[in-house]
């Protein structure tokens, strides 16, 4: 599967804890986006990197959500001290540098 | 304000029959237009994307929209719908092809009727 590939598709932490989310792009694709999908709501942007570059992080929580796209391996979005209300749907999306946005399935965080 | 009206939270259409979604945009910029696909547990697939040049854009599985600036909507259209294309479509907005966010509706779930 040449797609975006987004590990784990589903992943169960208790509040307080960190969830570590991994995305690797597709082959070719330079950037990445993350998006939080509630219930009910339609995809909302989080952040959009380069390789070791955050370009837009404007819809970012300004505490315990962070990003990363290193050199090497995938991209990485950390929550850490999770609450309730970070469960969600958590989609990546990577795109050339010219060219529309692919999504991978997601995963979906669930705070006990 | 940016955004995107899906008016249609939830659609039924016969199977056959044909369909018709909903989407407005509010946007600053010259907008590139897209719709994308959902089905249950998965991610999304892009549908078709309208960039410029001809307002009436083909794409995957039979489906096709109008990009329409004067009423600033980009409606999604398909002539005979399938069982297989029950699933919650999106439509979305961004400035750019790429490197920009995409700002999207809340969906509209499609159910298709025998």
């Amino acid at each position: 599967n040449a797609g975006v590939m987004q590990n784990p598709r589903h992943l169960v932490r208790r509040r307080g804890q960190e969830a570590r989310l991994r995305c690797s792009p597709m082959k070719g694709h330079s950037h990445v986006y993350w998006y939080r999908q509630l219930p009910e709501e339609g995809l909302k942007f989080m952040v959009y990197l380069q390789k070791e570059n955050i370009i837009d992080e404007s819809g970012m929580p300004k505490e315990r959500f962070s990003a990363e796209f290193p050199k090497e391996g995938p991209s990485i979005l950390r929550i850490q001290q999770v609450v309730r209300g970070d469960s969600a749907a958590y989609f990546c999306a990577s795109s050339p540098l010219v060219g529309p946005q692919h999504f991978g399935d997601g995963t979906r965080l669930s705070i006990l | 304000a940016q955004s995107v009206t899906q008016p249609d939270i939830h659609i039924t259409v016969s199977e056959g029959a044909s369909l018709e979604l909903r989407c407005n945009y509010s946007y600053g910029a010259t907008p590139y237009l897209f719709w994308y696909v959902q089905s249950p547990g998965q991610g999304l697939q892009l549908l078709l994307k309208y960039f410029s040049g001809d307002t009436l854009v083909q794409g995957i599985k039979g489906f096709e929209a109008e990009f329409k600036r004067s009423q600033s909507s980009f409606n999604l259209r398909k002539p005979s719908v399938h069982w297989s294309d029950a699933a919650e479509y999106f439509c979305a907005v961004g400035a750019d092809q790429a490197g920009t966010a995409l700002i999207f509706g809340k969906g509209t779930t499609l159910s298709v009727s025998s």
